[in-house]
């Protein structure tokens, strides 16, 4: 079955450092999507990219935060200057369509942690 | 603000017993809606969509929607304790993001 693979599994950073979370979507996959999971709580939406550009963030994606899919294939998260609390699971989807019935899949995340 | 509701439990079943998990959602144009299965420390995993009123089965797995009464609810027949996971309601609202309820945890004990 097809896979939303990510990678670091486990990233640990200094506050501060720039980090960058990688992701390899399913490959007929045309929206992507990043979401993060504070642990304990809910899991809450960043970002959904589509053609090229974000079609959609949250008050969450400040300016910190950026997205690419630099060669068709990955889509990456950028965080430019962590802070404590960016602490959290990360993980990203994928979806063949929009508003799809079938829902997304998601990779397996990559928790990071902030010290 | 748009909100996905949902108790927290823990909910506790006994091996074979069905389980009922239920949520609420505060946005009447939603149109669609996931239920996902999370085990400690890793990603959701989609059990069951369902989009219209009613219900709908798949194996084990019955979700029921009530859009007058914005009440989305899964049961799970003949419960295992592999079936102990954190259940997330998601609700697709007027865009394509899901907005996910904090969870409820079930424990089926042998």
């Amino acid at each position: 079955e097809p896979e939303v693979t990510q990678t670091p599994s486990h990233q640990v950073t200094q506050m501060g450092q720039e980090v960058i979370l990688r992701c390899v979507p399913i490959s007929n996959h045309l929206y992507f999507y990043w979401y993060r999971q504070i642990l304990g709580q809910k899991v809450e939406f960043l970002v959904s990219f589509y053609n090229n550009e974000i079609s959609e963030k949250s008050e969450i994606f400040d300016d910190q935060f950026s997205v690419e899919r630099p060669d068709g294939s990955n889509f990456t998260l950028k965080i430019r200057s962590t802070k404590l609390e960016d602490s959290a699971m990360y993980f990203c989807a994928s979806s063949v369509g929009r508003l799809n019935p079938a829902g997304y899949t998601f990779g397996s995340g990559t928790r990071l942690t902030v010290v | 603000q748009k909100e996905v509701e949902q108790n927290s439990g823990p909910l506790s079943v006994p091996e074979g017993a069905i389980a009922s998990l239920n949520c609420t959602y505060s946005d009447r144009v939603s149109q669609s809606f996931f239920w996902y299965r999370q085990y400690s420390g890793k990603s959701p995993e989609l059990i069951m969509s369902i989009y219209s009123n009613g219900d709908k089965e798949d194996g084990r797995f019955t979700a029921q929607l009530n859009k007058a009464s914005q009440y989305v609810s899964l049961l799970i027949r003949d419960s295992q304790p592999s079936d102990s996971a954190t259940y997330l309601c998601a609700v697709n609202m007027d865009t394509d993001k899901l907005i996910f309820g904090t969870g409820t945890r079930l424990q089926v004990f042998p």
